[in-house]
């Protein structure tokens, strides 16, 4: 029979264009979030982090959005390389030192 | 830093039989956590460590299922007896518990059985 699964949101871009990402998070009383990356075969990695007293942060090629008014967060990825082709999570903490993980997003660059 | 630890990268092994994922933390990081990844539910948190105490177990599965963290540098997850359903991609991350900080994951172990 068919297999039932996740469907995880996916992104196709082309090589050189911005790519944003999105995530609805679920806790008002988040104060921290983090984005990961994982690409195929791998464990997610650290890309950027923000803080709630914040609503900008800037990496390398990468910019990190927080809206906390509508719980939501957005990963901004400049001139997209086929390297960046991934699965990217968001995650939010709460409570202690325990993170939690959205579905992801599947994101494709087409060379 | 070599980061996070697992082993074994691949386990095939028949139904019934007895599994023992392995996981050596970042040194210095003093929390450890469990994930389990499949594509029916995605990234689930099975059991977190502070200072080698387990603090939150709840998502462990079933009985079946048991971890520990007998020193800061080592833990195991333990499935006894192994059922199909327990086919995954299980992943073990360590982060420092005081402060803001994120987590560093291992390669993961798949696990496939049969």
């Amino acid at each position: 029979g068919e297999s039932v699964g996740l469907h995880l949101p996916t992104l196709s871009v082309q090589e050189g264009d911005n790519s944003i990402i999105n995530c609805a998070y679920s806790n008002s009383a988040s104060d921290y979030f983090i984005w990961y990356k994982q690409e195929s075969g791998k464990g997610p990695q650290f890309i950027i982090d923000i803080r709630s007293n914040m609503d900008k942060r800037q990496g390398q090629r990468v910019t990190v959005l927080l809206n906390k008014t509508v719980k939501h967060l957005s990963l901004q990825i400049a001139a997209t390389q086929p390297g960046d082709s991934a699965v990217y999570f968001c995650a939010e903490k709460y409570t202690g030192n325990q993170f939690y993980f959205g579905t992801g997003t599947s994101l494709t660059v087409i060379p | 830093d070599a980061g996070v630890i697992q082993s074994p990268r691949h386990e095939v092994t028949e139904m019934g039989q007895e599994v023992t994922l392995r996981c050596k933390p970042i040194s210095g990081h003093n929390s450890l956590f469990w994930y389990r990844q499949t594509m029916m539910r995605g990234l689930e948190l099975l059991i977190y460590f502070n200072n080698n105490v387990p603090i939150d177990d709840s998502g462990m599965p079933e009985d079946r299922f048991s971890a520990k963290m007998p020193n800061a540098s080592f833990s195991t997850l333990k499935i006894q007896p192994s059922e199909p359903r327990d086919s995954a991609v299980y992943f073990c991350a360590s982060s420092l518990a005081q402060g803001s900080s994120g987590y560093t994951f291992g390669s993961g172990t798949r696990l496939t059985v049969v």
